[in-house]
């Protein structure tokens, strides 16, 4: 099983600046590696797939990057309503070995 | 406009059972492998099952194998999980998800079940 690992936990930033989240892998994912945005009382919401593709909808101020274990997602010039938890979700051996996810990264108001 | 609509959560006693539903409005079922995703109070989420488009193929969590069986009805547009022999450790928020190629594109608003006696 990959184990994916998030850090930080949680993330203390202000408006207008930026976060830089991390994911990292047990065992190479290659490129397929997703980002999930989850706000509270929501279901989550799919921001951006294989490392750096933008779902349809997804402000061009959050951006991917990496490969193989490690993993970034960055939001630059935080707006309020990125204020959310973070999940990566891994399918390198997806459909038979479904899918992991990370812990969650919080991004709170500082 | 994608709309996935779970129901069938509710209390439960341990060792018993429940089974969940999702229905599906504005995209057609059949083209898409689809998912369950549960969340536990408090914690991350974590992938259940998942069901190729013709329902011949179906995955599995380990710890769900052979208690639960995710099925499809691709006539009426819905899937469904049927959850035997439920523990504590199922109580959580069960999500309908569609897998869109690269990623899991839609999801529903999600059905709580509760594992308690």
């Amino acid at each position: 099983e990959v184990v994916l690992t998030q850090s930080p936990a949680t993330l203390s930033l202000s408006p207008g600046e930026t976060a830089t989240l991390s994911c990292r892998a047990s065992q190479s994912v290659n490129r397929y590696l997703a980002w999930y945005q989850q706000k509270p009382g929501q279901a989550p919401r799919f921001l951006i797939y294989d490392t750096s593709v933008r779902a349809a909808g997804t402000p061009a101020r959050f951006s991917g990057s990496g490969s193989g274990t490690d993993f970034t997602l960055t939001i630059s010039s935080l707006e309020p309503e990125d204020f959310a938890v973070y999940y990566c979700q891994q399918r390198i051996r997806w459909p038979p070995g479904g899918l992991t996810f990370g812990g969650g990264t919080k991004v709170e108001i500082k | 406009e994608v709309q996935l609509v779970e129901s069938g959560g509710g209390l439960v006693q341990p060792g018993g059972s429940l089974r969940l539903s999702c229905a599906a409005s504005g995209i057609t079922l059949s083209q898409f492998w689809m998912t369950w995703v549960r969340q536990a109070p408090e914690k991350g989420l974590e992938w259940v099952a998942n069901i190729k488009q013709d329902g011949h193929e179906t995955y599995y969590l380990d710890s769900v194998k052979g208690r639960f069986t995710i099925s499809r009805d691709n006539a009426k547009n819905s899937i469904y999980l049927q959850m035997n022999s439920l523990r504590g450790d199922d109580t959580a928020v069960y999500y309908c998800c569609l897998w869109g190629g690269g990623a899991l594109d839609h999801w529903g608003q999600g059905t709580r079940v509760t594992v308690s006696s």
